[in-house]
């Protein structure tokens, strides 16, 4: 079955600083990609998807690029932010030409960003 | 629009109560998902239905767990006797666009 895999956290940076957070995948067919985030007490929110391989996806300075090859959607962030302590998801769907279908999530990474 | 709408936000019950989570998925989207979120599992899909109709709900975890969705406006997720393994926050979702799920803001469960 499909499945993801995503770094184990808590990530601590101090502001500014580089981010990236690994995710890879396995999936039968030709998934799309996904990076939720999520803050304390809320929902998710879509932060940026990619539906095929090349494709790039970015939203808020945050970016990630479908790798067929290697099976990954990384996330990164040039110079993270305070506010940008979240726990962020990965995680693909095999919905075919967008239709409903569940997602199959990663186990999430908590990220804190210290002033 | 107001978004995903979850109730109640919180829920505590006791062992071997019914419990009933309701949602309201943005108007217009015509498939709605559960999910349940606890720390050992993270996020797990429970059901989810297009058009009203169930179409998988193979990550019903037991008989116990049933849900419902008897117009486009609202679902149920009934959990019928409760346990305390049960206790996580359970978010329901709806599809706009495509790939793109709207997820709302959870009940948290507590089963004491």
């Amino acid at each position: 079955g499909d499945s993801v895999t995503q770094m184990e956290g808590p990530v601590t940076l101090s502001e500014e600083a580089f981010l990236t957070i690994n995710c890879t995948y396995t999936a039968t067919g030709y998934p799309s990609l996904f990076w939720y985030v999520q803050y304390p007490g809320e929902g998710l929110q879509l932060l940026l998807k990619a539906t095929k391989a090349d494709d790039k996806g970015s939203n808020k300075g945050f970016e990630a690029t479908y790798r067929k090859e290697t099976t990954s959607f990384h996330l990164e962030k040039g110079s993270v932010q305070v506010s940008d302590s979240a726990v962020y998801f990965c995680a693909l769907s095999d919905a075919i030409g967008g239709g409903a279908d569940g997602l199959t999530f990663g186990k999430g990474t908590h990220l804190i960003i210290q002033p | 629009d107001a978004g995903v709408i979850q109730s109640p936000r919180h829920e505590v019950t006791e062992m071997g109560q019914e419990v009933t989570l309701r949602c309201k998925p943005i108007s217009g989207h015509n498939s709605l998902f559960w999910y349940r979120q606890t720390m050992m599992r993270g996020l797990e899909l429970l059901i989810y239905f297009n058009n009203n109709v169930p179409i998988d709900d193979s990550g019903m975890p037991e008989d116990r767990f049933s849900a419902k969705m008897p117009n486009a406006s609202f679902s149920t997720l009934k959990i019928q006797p409760s346990e305390p393994r049960d206790s996580a926050v359970y978010f329901c979702a709806s599809i706009g666009g495509p790939h793109e799920q709207f997820f709302g803001p959870g009940t948290r469960l507590t089963v004491l």
